[in-house]
């Protein structure tokens, strides 16, 4: 079991449509960062979020940090073929001394044209 | 110029060998780290390393270390490979250990063991 879960695991869609991705734990984290990996290359932070109840826009992108701290959405607007890639969320538990970041289980996006 | 660079980007090699997969960062990070990437794509740590202390996943097996020349290089050495070690890695690097300091990855290197 994972311990940040990501859905759907695959999502293919038309241009110009709208969507969300979900990424879920039963634990409680002090921040959540959301990347974007593209084929061939490493992941590239898209944004962090710290506190509950936090939203975040970066241009087309919504980021969303649940109130319990618990949970996380990413919703793209008019979504175009450049946003097809890897979406990893990925976060730090609030418990423990080190940082260790945890990675999702990952949402295939597929933008068709 | 690349922030973290990794080489080579493709390893291919035969079970036992021992094979290295170097990493650089010219972010002047204090941290780096070796991340693994499965099939499924699913990213896990494998150690985190600064100047003062690494740590250690405990599931990663001992035939896999970190070597540190210097603060700006973190490679990654992998004795007697075995085929389950087929999978990408990652080298990162970020300015602190802080929650909210992000992650920089390099391209990955992408390891196949036969």
């Amino acid at each position: 079991t994972q311990l940040l879960e990501q859905s759907p695991q695959f999502l293919s869609i038309q241009e110009g449509e709208n969507l969300t991705v979900y990424c879920n734990s039963s634990s409680v984290f002090s921040s959540l960062q959301w990347y974007r990996q593209e084929p061939g290359e490493g992941p590239v932070l898209l944004v962090t979020v710290v506190t509950g109840g936090e939203v975040k826009k970066l241009k087309r992108l919504t980021f969303q940090f649940g109130d319990a701290r618990k949970d996380s959405s990413l919703h793209i607007t008019a979504a175009q073929p450049g946003d097809t890639g890897l979406y990893l969320c990925a976060g730090t538990l609030t418990s423990g001394s080190a940082r260790q970041l945890t990675f999702g289980s990952g949402t295939q996006l597929t933008v068709l044209p | 110029d690349t922030a973290v660079s990794q080489t080579p980007k493709y390893l291919v090699t035969q079970m036992g060998n021992d094979k290295s997969i170097k990493c650089e960062q010219n972010l002047g990070h204090d941290t780096m780290y070796w991340y693994k990437q499965d099939s499924k794509k699913f990213l896990k740590i494998m150690f985190s390393y600064n100047n003062k202390e690494l740590i250690i996943n405990e599931t990663v097996p001992n035939r896999f270390s970190p070597k540190s020349p210097d603060k700006a290089h973190l490679n990654l050495h992998i004795n007697s490979l075995e085929l389950g070690d087929s999978a990408v890695y990652f080298c990162a690097s970020s300015q602190s250990q802080g929650a909210r300091s992000p992650l920089h990855f390099g391209n990955g290197t992408r390891l196949t063991v036969t």
